[in-house]
């Protein structure tokens, strides 16, 4: 089975200061990754994904993702961050084959001016 | 306008009564997806269906029901079985394509639904 660890709850930050939200898989096989935001009171919004290829993912308002299959990860980065960032964010995994998407728990990145 | 359409935003409900959420959407998508909404839970899964007349059980199915009878549409029902229906809930979809369900899911704007 696969299931999705974001290790963060909360990530405050400063304004133009860079972040890194942090994203760890389990599956024993080949898997297809996501970011996706979510703000206030809105549904899901894609940011970005990894289905195969290059493991540098370039998505949506400047973020990138890294895949490291080796360490299982897929942080989310942005090298400079903007008020209009303050949102929840998912990753979320699936494998071909599956039905669904597992999705983590969450993290709050909220940006201090 | 193409997308997924979640009526009504918000919605109060008395304990004991059925509620039933609508999720419509003109993507010509066949998956559809009923995701529950938490503080700190994530997303998790009600109900899925990826064809007309079909569903599964999700992870967390008990006090829900679903129904299928057109491509378009796909409400949730909330019954009085399920003991804290307080969330916020979210429709997706998703396109199958050569009978392999698409990777990526498309989500309405959410219904927040109060026990009162």
């Amino acid at each position: 089975a696969q299931s999705v660890t974001q290790l963060d709850s909360q990530v405050p930050v400063f304004e133009e200061a860079p972040v890194e939200l942090r994203c760890n898989y389990s599956s024993s096989v080949s898997v297809y990754l996501f970011w996706y935001v979510q703000y206030p009171n809105q549904g899901l919004q894609l940011l970005l994904k990894y289905l195969s290829g290059s493991t540098l993912v370039k998505g949506i308002n400047g973020f990138e993702a890294e895949f490291n299959k080796s360490q299982t990860s897929f942080h989310l980065r942005k090298p400079s961050v903007h008020i209009s960032d303050t949102a929840e964010y998912f990753c979320a995994v699936t494998r071909t084959g599956a039905q669904k998407l597992v999705f983590g728990q969450g993290t709050r990145l909220t940006i201090n001016p | 306008d193409g997308g997924i359409t979640q009526s009504p935003k918000y919605l109060f409900r008395k304990e004991g009564q059925n509620v039933t959420l609508s999720c419509e959407q003109n993507l010509n998508h066949d998956a559809m997806y009923w995701y529950r909404q938490d503080p700190g839970q994530g997303l998790r899964l009600i109900y899925y269906s990826q064809i007309v007349n079909d569903f599964q059980k999700g992870d967390i199915a008990e006090g829900y029901s679903v129904s299928r009878e057109k491509k378009e549409s796909f409400p949730l029902t909330v019954t009085s079985a399920q003991k804290n229906p307080t969330a916020f809930y979210l429709c997706a979809t998703s396109p199958i394509r050569d009978r392999v369900v698409n990777t990526e899911a498309f989500f309405g704007q959410g219904t927040r639904l109060t026990v009162v």
